[in-house]
């Protein structure tokens, strides 16, 4: 597709219910990112995925956040057992990682996680 | 430790010009990013500075000055559509974005 795309764009679950969060990059990046995004808060980095490298998860909040990209391309987050704190969106970043000046990351619409 | 520093909300008129500071502190740097976003919408990418100095695109400008960890966006000719949350990024050595809370502009007529 023209560009990032997420599933569902809307999810309400109960807590302690586990979730799963897809992302579709723009075709041809090697390069795929998972952020957070609380009410009044700034972008929150949560894991990056680059080719075949180990990802870096240096950003999850705790062992219940885990991800996974198949294939080089879609990437699915999974939270389990969720927390009202979780509530946020979520948002995935693509970019080529061609080199250059930029290799600017390009945002999807986001899903917007409510936990009860 | 990382700390990005914004304004959290500015107000302008519209046909003004309005300037958003941003200062960081981090511990790697490979270039700076600007994104708008509008309320329930993703980012939208606005400007790069690798460089120290001005990069001009329309009637959006970005700043950047390495040795004083700042950087600014500068907007004129602002329209209603330019309110929105504008956001400072950071890019570190191994390419993950750190962002600033961002600055919420409101544009008045």
């Amino acid at each position: 597709g023209a560009g990032v795309s997420q599933s569902p764009s809307n999810k309400v679950t109960e807590k302690g219910k586990d979730v799963e969060l897809r992302c579709d990059p723009i075709s041809g990046h090697t390069a795929l990112y998972w952020y957070r995004q609380s009410l009044g808060q700034g972008l929150e980095f949560l894991i990056y995925f680059q080719g075949n490298s180990a990802p870096d998860k240096s950003g999850l909040p705790s062992d219940r956040f885990s991800a996974e990209r198949t294939g080089g391309s879609v990437s699915t987050l999974t939270i389990q057992r969720t927390q009202q704190e979780d509530s946020a969106v979520y948002l995935c970043a693509s970019s080529s990682r061609r080199g250059g000046d930029t290799d600017t990351q390009y945002f999807g619409p986001g899903t917007r996680l409510t936990v009860l | 430790g990382q700390n990005i520093d914004q304004p959290t909300e500015m107000t302008a008129t519209e046909g003004a010009i309005v300037q958003i500071n941003c200062t960081y502190q981090t511990s790697g740097f490979n270039g700076l990013f600007w994104y708008q976003q509008h309320a329930g919408e993703a980012p939208t990418f606005l400007s790069y500075n690798v460089l120290d100095g001005l990069e001009e695109k329309g009637r959006f400008s970005s700043f950047l000055s390495r040795s004083k960890g700042y950087s600014y966006l500068l907007l004129k000719e602002l329209q209603m559509k330019d309110s929105a949350s504008y956001l400072c990024a950071v890019r570190s050595y191994t390419d993950k974005l750190i962002f600033g809370t961002g600055t919420r502009l409101q544009v008045f007529p």
